[in-house]
């Protein structure tokens, strides 16, 4: 059964500073690795998607990277802003029986503050 | 519409209490899936539907969950009997293919007291 480990489960940074978010996941056979941004009462926000033939994918200020091999995410946001502050998910498309997309495989998210 | 729209946001619902969730998902969008999410947890994958056919309903915790999507586009989750460990938010997400970016509508949270 597919896993996902986010780390660290929550992070505090001033404002203005780089940072790493870290996700790993145990069976390598996976159709798709997505990043979300989760807000308080809100449903998710759909950041970035890596196909697993890719190795990493950007949008302004989010970088990701995938290591299918060795089963691991990383997702750099440059210059942090308060804005950000945010609970982040890393979820993993499997594979159905017949060989086809499915359903996603959430981490439990990482609680990022970003101090002003 | 403009997202994925679900309703209620909110339901109380009495132990043994019947409940009916409603997703209506963004207009063409074949795929639809349903999440269960604790509180601290990351969401947990319920069902799955491609138009109308529920292809994948091994998340489903027991039998007294069942999701439907008769016309492949409104779907409705429904609960029998709910019990205490079903309070969690609930959501709902469709995209335009089943290996596609998913959008997700805000939840119901559902309390069970």
């Amino acid at each position: 059964k597919q896993e996902v480990t986010q780390i660290p489960a929550a992070l505090s940074v001033p404002e203005g500073e780089n940072l790493v978010l870290n996700c790993s996941f145990t069976d390598s056979a996976i159709y798709n690795l997505q990043w979300f941004r989760q807000d308080p009462g809100k449903g998710l926000t759909s950041l970035l998607l890596i196909q697993s033939s890719q190795r990493e994918q950007t949008s302004g200020r989010l970088n990701a990277s995938l290591d299918k091999s060795s089963g691991r995410s990383t997702l750099y946001i440059a210059a942090s802003q308060p804005g950000d502050s945010a609970t982040y998910l890393c979820a993993v498309k499997r594979y159905d029986s017949g060989g086809g997309a499915d359903g996603l495989t959430f981490g439990k998210g990482t609680h990022l503050i970003i101090q002003p | 519409g403009a997202g994925v729209s679900q309703s209620p946001r909110y339901k109380v619902a009495k132990r043994g209490q019947d409940v009916a969730l409603r997703c209506d998902p963004i207009s063409g969008h074949v795929s639809l899936f349903w999440y269960q999410q604790a509180l601290g947890q990351g969401p947990e994958f319920l069902t799955y539907f491609q138009n109308e056919a529920q292809l994948d309903k091994s998340g489903l915790p027991s039998d007294r969950f069942f999701a439907e999507r008769p016309e492949g586009s409104v779907s409705t989750l429904k609960i029998q009997r709910t019990q205490q460990e079903d309070s969690a938010v609930y959501l709902c997400a469709s995209s335009l293919d089943v290996s596609m970016r998913a959008f997700f509508g805000q939840g119901t949270r559902l309390t069970v007291v």
